[in-house]
């Protein structure tokens, strides 16, 4: 079956980066854009971007341009988001979800918490 | 900010029938964009249960639906069960924005 599992939760300090993982099974990986969504604290979903596993070609919400990468490795089946110069406000559950033709997400990993605190 | 707007809250008593707006513009589904539905128990992540503004991927019960028209669609849940209670958003895709995928402000279902 399909599973998208991530990395764990993490807890940085302001300025600090973070790279949360993203391991697909259960089809293949190339086939399918990967998605970044996160969903603060009682808020609901915002879209960061998309990554082509084919090729690494990505997309950005505007937003986020400049300081989140997304990236991948195709060996391990494996879709990184890093998200740089972290705030406070960007405390927030990080999930990937895997995008089937039709601008939808059919498939989400189960989140990683991220909190940005001193 | 979220692009497209629903109800923060409905209820209905179990058996009941429920429905849930979710109102765009005509550079998401006015344009022709699919609208699809996610339930999200607390703690977990979203669910599709409905894409394409009206399909079910195997496996969600067909006491849910969906329907679009114009700049607007809605979430239909018939026979209102205690586990439907959860949080339900909307999502579509906009053509205008930076932010391409957008979601609803999402819309909590209790069953009383």
């Amino acid at each position: 079956q399909v599973q998208l599992v991530q990395s764990g939760a993490e807890v940085k300090q302001p300025g600090a980066s973070v790279k949360v993982s993203c391991k697909v099974s259960g089809y293949s990986f190339r086939d399918y854009f990967i998605h970044w969504v996160r969903q603060a604290p009682g808020q609901g979903p915002e879209w960061m971007g998309w990554m082509n596993p084919k090729n690494g070609d990505t997309n950005y919400a505007q937003k986020f341009q400049g300081w989140v990468t997304m990236t991948r490795d195709t060996s391990i089946s494996t879709a990184y988001m890093e998200v740089g110069r972290l705030s406070p406000d960007d405390t927030a559950v990080y999930y990937c979800a895997r995008g089937p033709n039709g601008y939808y997400f059919d498939y989400w990993g189960q989140g990683a918490l991220v909190t940005v605190s001193s | 900010q979220s692009v497209l707007t629903q109800p923060p809250s409905v209820s209905g008593a179990p058996g009941q029938r429920v429905t849930i707006s979710c109102t765009g513009s005509s550079s998401n589904i006015g344009a022709g964009y699919g609208v699809h539905w996610y339930k999200q128990l607390p703690g977990t992540a979203p669910k599709l249960l409905i894409y394409g503004n009206n399909i079910r991927p195997s496996g969600v019960p067909d006491r849910f639906s969906g329907s679009k028209s114009g700049t607007s669609a809605s979430l239909a849940i018939t026979g209102l069960q205690a586990e439907d209670e959860a949080d339900y958003y909307c999502q579509s895709y906009d053509n205008s924005l930076s932010v391409r995928y957008v979601f609803g402000t999402g819309t909590k279902v209790t069953v009383l």
